[in-house]
C-alpha cells in the first residue's frame, strides 16, 4: 500500500487479556517504530526495528510488552495481561532513513 | 526532565497573526530535527525538517541552535487551517526519534 497500515483501528479488550496489534510499513522502509500516545501527550517511543532485529527496545514499559518483525516487513506488537493503564493509541511508523518517519493511523486500544 | 520539552500552550491567535513555538532538547548527540503537525484524532505528519542554517517553507520558518539545544518554528500570516498540535522531534544517529508533547495552536477568525 501507499502508506503505513495498522490493524485493527480500534480494539476493546478486558483487563487481563492478550492483544496483538499489527503494522504493515511502507514498502522498502527498513526501519519500523512503535509508539504509544495518550491524550495531551506526544508519541512515546516503545521500540525501533532495523530490518528484523530490534535496534532499540528501551521504551517498552515492562515485560508484558513484546514486538516482533520476523521477515523485516510486517510487525506485531503483543501485550500480555493487559491493564487499564495500557489504554492509549498505539502508533506504528516506518522510515526510509535520515530520521523522517511516516505514521499509520494508529490502533486505539481500550482496556476495560 | 523530558528529553524534548515544549511549551504546551494553548496558543490562541487571530487569523493573520505571527506565532512562534520553541523547543529544547537534552541529548547533545542528536543529529536531526523536525517539526510534525498533528490534527485532532489523527496521526502526526511531517511538517518540515530543521537545519542549522535555518529553513523556510512558505509561511513556515524553522531554526536550530545546536549550542543552546533549541529549535523554533515561526508561522506567519496564520490561517484557520493552521490550527493543530505542533510536535518537535529530535533524532539521534542511532535512529530513535523522540517527540515532545506538542504545542497546541488555535487560529480564530
Amino acid at each position: 500500500g501507499a502508506g503505513v497500515s495498522q490493524t485493527p483501528s480500534n480494539k476493546v479488550t478486558e483487563k487481563g487479556k492478550y492483544v496483538e496489534l499489527r503494522c504493515d510499513p511502507i514498502s522498502g522502509h527498513t526501519a519500523l517504530y512503535w509508539y504509544r500516545q495518550s491524550l495531551g501527550q506526544g508519541p512515546e517511543f516503545l521500540i525501533y526495528f532495523q530490518g528484523t532485529g530490534a535496534a532499540d527496545d528501551s521504551g517498552l514499559p515492562n515485560d508484558r510488552f513484546f514486538a516482533v518483525r520476523p521477515e523485516g516487513s510486517v510487525s506485531t506488537l503483543k501485550i500480555q495481561r493487559t491493564e487499564r493503564g495500557d489504554s492509549a493509541v498505539y502508533l506504528c511508523a516506518s522510515s526510509p532513513g535520515q530520521g523522517i518517519v511516516f505514521f499509520g493511523q494508529g490502533t486505539r486500544l481500550t482496556v476495560v | 526532565r523530558k528529553e524534548v520539552e515544549q511549551d504546551p500552550g494553548p496558543f490562541n491567535v487571530p487569523e493573520g497573526a505571527t506565532v512562534a513555538f520553541n523547543c529544547t532538547y537534552s541529548n547533545s548527540a542528536s543529529q536531526s530535527f523536525f517539526w510534525y503537525r498533528q490534527d485532532c484524532r489523527k496521526e502526526p505528519k511531517l511538517l518540515m525538517s530543521v537545519y542549522s542554517s535555518g529553513n523556510e517553507d512558505g509561511r513556515f520558518t524553522a531554526q536550530l541552535n545546536r549550542a543552546s539545544q533549541y529549535i523554533s518554528l515561526l508561522i506567519r500570516d496564520s490561517k484557520l487551517s493552521d490550527s493543530a498540535t505542533y510536535l518537535c522531534v529530535v533524532n539521534t544517529n542511532a535512529g530513535k526519534s523522540t517527540f515532545g508533547d506538542g504545542t497546541t495552536l488555535t487560529v480564530k477568525p
